[in-house]
């Protein structure tokens, strides 16, 4: 168990809908990230959260947003759903944002868009 | 931009035999490099990672890894594989300030 909690474990929603996938951080870790791991494209970084400021942007689309909470767990909104979200969404926190700092994963929230 | 290269999606051993998953990256400055493992239905998990300091590191499991930079490598190893070790395996690299770049997976098989 890493310590880093998703929710929901699975999801299945219709196209053109909007969903929340929420990520609860290891207890004292300010950074959060969000990962989209999909057959095609692998792992894809999308944004990073640290003490409730954004700090990085990857290939996050202009449908998906996200926000980290002041009790630092994070929140990730997808809408107008389509076919090809579908993928596993994954979570992950590391104490600081600099790059030895290790990254602790949850297991991942599986979207399925119908 | 940094980028990752595994060569091989998927590699297959026999229980027993040396295990050689190989990574390749690109990153204009020096890089910090990982490897991770992802069991079926979980999520990542850390097995190593090169920061600074010695080349040759040591990770969970029996694995260990070597980063070569004027071959811009950081092959994973384990001398004897376990069925145990069956898995998606990414290589990850990050340069600068910019978080987790991965590679595509390799998938270990480890036959009986």
């Amino acid at each position: 168990d890493s310590g880093v909690t998703q929710t929901p474990k699975h999801l299945i929603t219709a196209t053109g809908q909007r969903v929340t996938l929420r990520c609860s951080p290891r207890s004292g870790d300010l950074s959060v990230y969000w990962y989209q791991q999909s057959l095609d494209q692998g792992l894809q970084f999308l944004i990073q959260y640290y003490n409730g400021e954004e700090r990085a942007k990857g290939n996050i689309l202009e449908r998906f947003s996200a926000q980290q909470f002041p009790d630092l767990h994070s929140e990730l909104n997808l809408s107008s759903l389509e076919l090809g979200d579908s993928a596993l969404y994954f979570c992950a926190s590391s104490v600081g944002q600099g790059p030895s700092t290790e990254a602790f994963f949850g297991q991942g929230t599986r979207l399925t868009v119908v | 931009a940094q980028s990752v290269t595994q060569l091989g999606s998927h590699v297959s051993v026999s229980e027993g035999a040396l295990v050689l998953l190989r990574c390749n990256y690109s990153s204009s400055v020096p890089p910090y490099l990982f490897w991770y493992v992802q069991y079926p239905n979980q999520g990542l998990q850390l097995l190593l990672k090169y920061t600074t300091g010695a080349t040759l590191v040591k990770g969970i499991n029996g694995f260990e890894a070597e980063f070569k930079k004027s071959e811009t490598s950081f092959h994973l190893t384990k001398p004897s594989a376990h069925m145990s070790d069956a898995a998606e395996y990414f290589c990850a690299v990050i340069s600068g300030n910019t978080p987790l770049v991965f590679g595509k997976g390799t998938r270990l098989s480890v036959i009986a």
